[in-house]
């Protein structure tokens, strides 16, 4: 069972423009939620996180909104950059879990 | 290095062989993790090590699967009997504390690609 989705399998974006990638969970006992950020051929890194008790969680040019009645988040990425191109995975985690979705594939155009 | 080390990077083999996935975690991680990536797929857990203690091996897909971290550093993956579906990205990642959820960030590996002929 997918309890993480992300149902946009890619994006695309010229650069300085805004990047919005989404997130839908189901389980409500999920209560922090976190972007990671991966490259071809290397392990996920972690980028932002947000705590249930929020709304919003802003680092830089990063932005990421949680919605808990709609048990919905996104990612914004203000202004894209062409190095932020890469696949990004919402994860949510519980208090003895963590549960990844599939995944989007950013691409920045210069 | 600093980060979470994995080798081989990349491991081919044939059906029916066993293979054995090494992780070399953060330096005083006390939590880590292994996950299997599917092409096109986010990271399914597999199990979680407290230290020297597997707590939870609830995702390993059979018993073909087992895991190790016998001195609560470094830890092994070994999948015997290997079936073409095996076929993956196992990922390995660390975290600093015992809390396995509530948030806590995981350092991820650069993961092994493991092809099964």
């Amino acid at each position: 069972d997918q309890q993480v989705k992300q149902n946009s399998p890619s994006l695309s974006v010229q650069e300085g423009r805004i990047s919005i990638l989404n997130c839908d969970y189901t389980n409500s006992m999920f209560d922090y939620f976190l972007w990671y950020k991966k490259y071809p051929a290397e392990g996920p890194t972690f980028l932002i996180s947000i705590s249930s008790i929020k709304d919003k969680n802003e680092d830089g040019r990063f932005t990421v909104f949680l919605n808990k009645s709609a048990k919905h988040l996104s990612l914004h990425i203000v202004p894209s950059q062409p190095g932020d191109s890469a696949v990004y995975f919402c994860a949510a985690s519980g208090p003895n879990d963590m549960r990844f979705g599939a995944g989007t594939r950013l691409t920045v155009k210069p | 290095g600093a980060g979470v080390s994995q080798s081989p990077r990349y491991k081919v083999a044939k059906r029916g062989q066993d293979v054995a996935l090494r992780c070399d975690p953060i330096s005083g991680h006390v939590s880590l993790f292994w996950y299997q990536q599917a092409l096109g797929q986010g990271p399914e857990f597999l199990t979680y090590f407290q230290n020297e203690a597997q707590l939870d091996k609830s995702g390993l897909p059979s018993d073909r699967f087992f895991a190790e971290r016998p001195e609560g550093s470094v830890s092994t993956l070994k999948i015997q009997r290997t079936q073409q579906e095996d076929s993956a990205v196992y990922l390995c990642a660390s975290s600093l504390g015992p809390i396995r959820g509530r948030g806590q960030p995981q350092h991820f590996g650069d993961g092994t690609r493991l092809s099964i002929l």
